[in-house]
């Protein structure tokens, strides 16, 4: 057991540029969460995965934003046409079951320029 | 999910017994207190969480009010490592929104030489 895995760590990109970030959760964790953390605030949900399914989205999610989970392993989350006000720390959490906790990866850092 | 509300920061000597407080008085029956924390530049990490008995982990003690309405987070022997930004989350443990957890501002604990 690795943890929560996020990749990349950091990416800086140039408005309107696509980026997709992937989520590798602790194996046997079938439930999966997006959070997104600007400065100085709480981690925001975004959005949340059992197994393969899509079950919750936030309103936070514009239609810029899609996530996926095929074959409910790993995820990735892209974000289309980026603007200044994506820039944030994007979080994936996995768990095994809803009451648990949830276990968090390190994050990835965007920042559009 | 019930609003809880968290001093904004603390501190604590090296050594002493860390105590955060939390009050949740909307909390209804089948909600759970959760206590996540954050050190700077990493992701959540979950710490403890709990219906109405009160709960003790290796990482810290979680005392619930009979009444529920608020609840306190004790780390027993606080260490430099602890410092960092203390989350109280109320949330249900089933339902429509179970992939969420609401994280608010949190209290900033400092632990001093």
């Amino acid at each position: 057991d690795t943890g929560v895995s996020q990749d990349p760590r950091h990416k800086i990109t140039k408005r309107g540029q696509n980026v997709t970030f992937r989520c590798d959760p602790i194996s046997e964790h079938n439930r999966l969460y997006w959070y997104r953390q600007t400065l100085g605030q709480g981690p925001e949900f975004l959005t949340y995965f059992q197994n393969e399914a899509q079950l919750e989205k936030s309103r936070l999610l514009s239609d810029r934003f899609s996530a996926e989970r095929p074959k409910g392993s790993f995820s990735t989350l892209e974000i289309q046409r980026t603007e200044q006000g994506d820039s944030a720390m994007y979080l994936c959490a996995s768990s095994l079951r809803h009451n648990y906790g949830y276990t968090f990866g390190s994050g990835t850092r965007l920042t559009v320029v | 999910d019930a609003k809880t509300t968290q001093p904004p920061s603390m501190d604590c000597a090296e050594g002493r017994a860390a105590n955060l407080p939390c009050n949740h008085s909307t909390i209804s029956g089948n909600e759970y207190v959760y206590w996540y924390r954050q050190i700077h530049s990493q992701g959540p990490q979950y710490i403890i969480h709990g219906l109405k008995n009160n709960e003790t982990n290796e990482m810290a003690s979680l005392i619930i009010t009979e009444d529920r309405k608020s609840s306190t987070l004790i780390l027993p022997h606080a260490t430099l490592r602890d410092t960092a930004v203390y989350y109280c989350i109320v949330r249900v443990a089933g339902g429509t929104s179970y992939g969420k957890l609401t994280f608010g501002q949190g209290t900033i604990l400092t632990v001093h030489p």
